[in-house]
């Protein structure tokens, strides 16, 4: 089945630096790849994805970008700011090896933006 | 609209009882997912129903869990005879179906066993 690894783990940035947090995979067959957002005690948030037939993904100042021949995708915020720390997951959609196709997530990340 | 929800938020249960979970998806969306999340972990698939199609059952870590999904919308998750290593946060998702992809979440339920 898949397996998806994230790193780092734990990020501390300055407000109004730039976040890049990194996941590879192992299927390369899967075709699609969410990014998650998860703050403390509540559920995960899609805040940006994409799919295997395009390389960027841009939406104001979070953007994805995705090499498929390295199999792996990160997730960029410029500009951060206290109200993006938070746990960020990211996904890969894979075979289960059980007639469907599913979401095989990373560790996660967690961001700490320093005001 | 409604996003997905999920009951009891919280349950506290003794070790070698049964709970079930339930969730209720978003209108309309006719595939639900059932994962798991453990203390700082990432989120474990569990099973995935599809309109009436036979469920992907190929997440579930032993034959103590089981899942039902009732006239293609509400969801039940059992976990019978329950061990402390089944504690964690159970949470459901929905999508709108085949070719669509995005996940929407529930609150979850956090399960801890005693």
């Amino acid at each position: 089945g898949e397996n998806v690894e994230q790193h780092p783990s734990t990020l501390s940035v300055q407000e109004g630096d730039s976040a890049v947090i990194k996941c590879t995979y192992s299927d390369s067959a899967s075709n699609y790849f969410p990014w998650y957002k998860q703050e403390l005690g509540k559920r995960p948030q899609l805040i940006i994805d994409i799919r295997s037939n395009v390389g960027e993904k841009k939406d104001q100042r979070i953007a994805v970008t995705l090499n498929k021949t390295a199999k792996h995708f990160s997730l960029h915020i410029t500009e951060t700011q206290p109200e993006d720390s938070a746990v960020y997951f990211c996904a890969a959609r894979g075979y289960s090896g059980a007639g469907s196709y599913q979401l095989t997530f990373g560790k996660g990340t967690k961001l700490s933006v320093i005001p | 609209g409604a996003g997905v929800s999920q009951s009891p938020s919280n349950k506290v249960t003794e070790k070698g009882k049964d709970v079930e979970l339930r969730c209720d998806p978003i209108s309309g969306h006719t595939a639900l997912y059932w994962y798991r999340q453990s203390l700082g972990q990432g989120l474990e698939f569990l099973i995935y129903f599809q309109g009436n199609s036979a469920p992907d059952k190929s997440g579930l870590p032993s034959d103590r869990f089981s899942a039902e999904r009732t006239g293609g919308s509400v969801s039940t998750l059992t976990i019978q005879r329950t061990q402390q290593e089944d504690s964690a946060v159970y949470l459901c998702a929905s999508a709108r179906g085949l070719s669509t992809y995005e996940q929407y979440f529930g609150p979850g339920t956090r399960l801890t066993v005693t």
